[in-house]
């Protein structure tokens, strides 16, 4: 089955500054990729994802960036503020709906 | 809208008893269900996918007879925790996916059981 790793594991980082993390994926057949953002004690929410026929996607001050070829996308934050300060998961889904999840990234924006 | 809902939002129950929880999805209709399991600071590993009127699928290491789940209508997915244990105390999270947006999924605010 798929495999996601996730790379780091804790992130803290300045306010304002920019923040990345990475995944990389083992079943080539993956074709969707999403990220979650999730709060203590809440449920994910979908912050971003981008299909494998894309290679970039933006969304204000969240992008993220898919090499098909290497197997590997990330998350870029760029400003970063105190409120972004969140566990984020990557996912990769080979289209049967299944999804796989990464083991996480504990983001710290520090004021 | 994509709106679900997961019941009970936390329960304490004894060992060797059995806990029902509930996955709905509000205002549209779920073809496929997804119940996932998150142990503190760790990610959400997948347990089990339904698709309505039929079985559920497991994943590989999760005992189906210990995890049972009834997806009886388009809205509705059940997980019950049999014969529960210490061990199986953890934080159970639904999702949902009506199939029309590719593979988008919507998650339920989870549901955290405690086994006494």
């Amino acid at each position: 089955g798929e495999n996601v790793e996730q790379h780091p594991s804790t992130l803290s980082v300045q306010e304002g500054d920019s923040a990345v993390i990475k995944c990389t994926y083992s079943d080539s057949a993956s074709n969707y990729f999403p990220w979650y953002k999730q709060e203590l004690g809440k449920r994910p929410q979908l912050i971003i994802d981008i299909r494998s026929n894309v290679g970039e996607k933006k969304d204000q001050r969240i992008a993220v960036t898919l090499n098909k070829t290497a197997k590997h996308f990330s998350l870029h934050i760029t400003e970063t503020q105190p409120e972004d300060s969140a566990v984020y998961f990557c996912a990769a889904s080979t289209g049967g709906n299944q999804f796989y999840f990464g083991t996480g990234t504990s983001l710290t924006v520090i004021p | 809208g994509a709106v679900v809902s997961q019941h009970p939002s936390r329960v304490i129950c004894k060992s060797g008893t059995s806990v029902k929880i509930e996955c709905r999805s509000l205002d549209f209709q779920a073809t496929t269900m997804f119940w996932y399991r998150q142990f503190p600071k760790q990610s959400l590993m997948l347990m089990a996918t339904s698709n309505e009127g039929s079985k559920a699928t497991y994943e590989q290491g999760v005992e189906k007879d210990k995890f049972l789940i009834n997806h009886a209508s388009l809205t509705l997915s059940t997980l019950t925790v049999t014969s529960a244990h210490p061990e199986d105390s953890s934080f159970y999270i639904c999702s949902a996916s009506s199939g029309r947006k590719g593979n988008e999924q919507y998650f339920g605010p989870g549901t955290r059981l405690t086994v006494t």
